[in-house]
């Protein structure tokens, strides 16, 4: 499968436990973006990631939330001591690359999504 | 004012018509334009992505934009009822990859 690999789809985690969400790019693509949907809300940036690299983590929480994305391995993000205000959708997506000079920002595509529930 | 806003819909075309989707955005410095559609309970498909002012079609969907008047359309003709979902326009800066998304038009096509 070429396309944005999340899992797991569905995870259920009681308060104070630790959620993690994997995220594996598009083949050839360095770029990983996450977002969060809370139920009828719309698509909120995360943050922005390139291997080993956190670009631009401007849309995250300061506190128990962290992403990284490892030289080897999927992305990932975490949060701690989840409260049940993080019940969300939660989207990583991937791009070719970033906007360089001479060039628009390039499509990114999104995974299928991990629907975290917080009992 | 909201960065990217679109109208909450619902909106309700019929089956064979066109239906004309529209996004404004406030930050002039705005490069890239993108048009997603999320069936309920789903993820975003990126349907249409636009640089430049004018027209840009793909098969039965073509998406306008105009940098003056910072607003940027979808349109989609002959709509058949698998259209019905909402549909996201995002935008980003050049330099600052996230993408802001508005709130969504929920379209319904009526058979």
């Amino acid at each position: 499968n070429a396309g944005v690999m999340q899992n797991p789809r569905h995870l259920v985690r009681r308060r104070g436990q630790e959620a993690r969400l994997r995220c594996s790019p598009m083949k050839g693509h360095s770029h990983v973006y996450w977002y969060r949907q809370l139920p009828e809300e719309g698509l909120k940036f995360m943050v922005y990631l390139q291997k080993e690299n956190i670009i631009d983590e401007s849309g995250m929480p300061k506190e128990r939330f962290s992403a990284e994305f490892p030289k080897e391995g999927p992305s990932i993000l975490r949060i701690q001591q989840v409260v049940r205000g993080d019940s969300a959708a939660y989207f990583c997506a991937s791009s070719l690359r970033g906007s360089t000079f001479g060039y628009s920002n390039q499509p990114q595509h999104f995974g299928d999504g991990t629907r975290l529930s917080i009992l | 004012q909201k960065e990217v806003e679109q109208n909450s819909g619902p909106l309700s075309v019929p089956e064979g018509a066109i239906a004309s989707l529209n996004c404004t955005y406030s930050d002039r410095g705005s490069q890239s334009f993108f048009w997603y559609r999320q069936y309920s309970g789903k993820s975003p498909e990126l349907i249409m992505f636009i640089y430049s002012n004018g027209d840009k079609e793909d098969g039965r969907f073509t998406a306008q934009l105009n940098k003056a008047s910072q607003y940027v359309s979808l349109l989609i003709r002959d709509s058949q009822p698998s259209d019905s979902a909402t549909y996201l326009c995002a935008v980003t800066s050049f330099g600052n990859e996230k993408l802001t998304f508005g709130t969504g038009t929920r379209l319904t096509i009526i058979p």
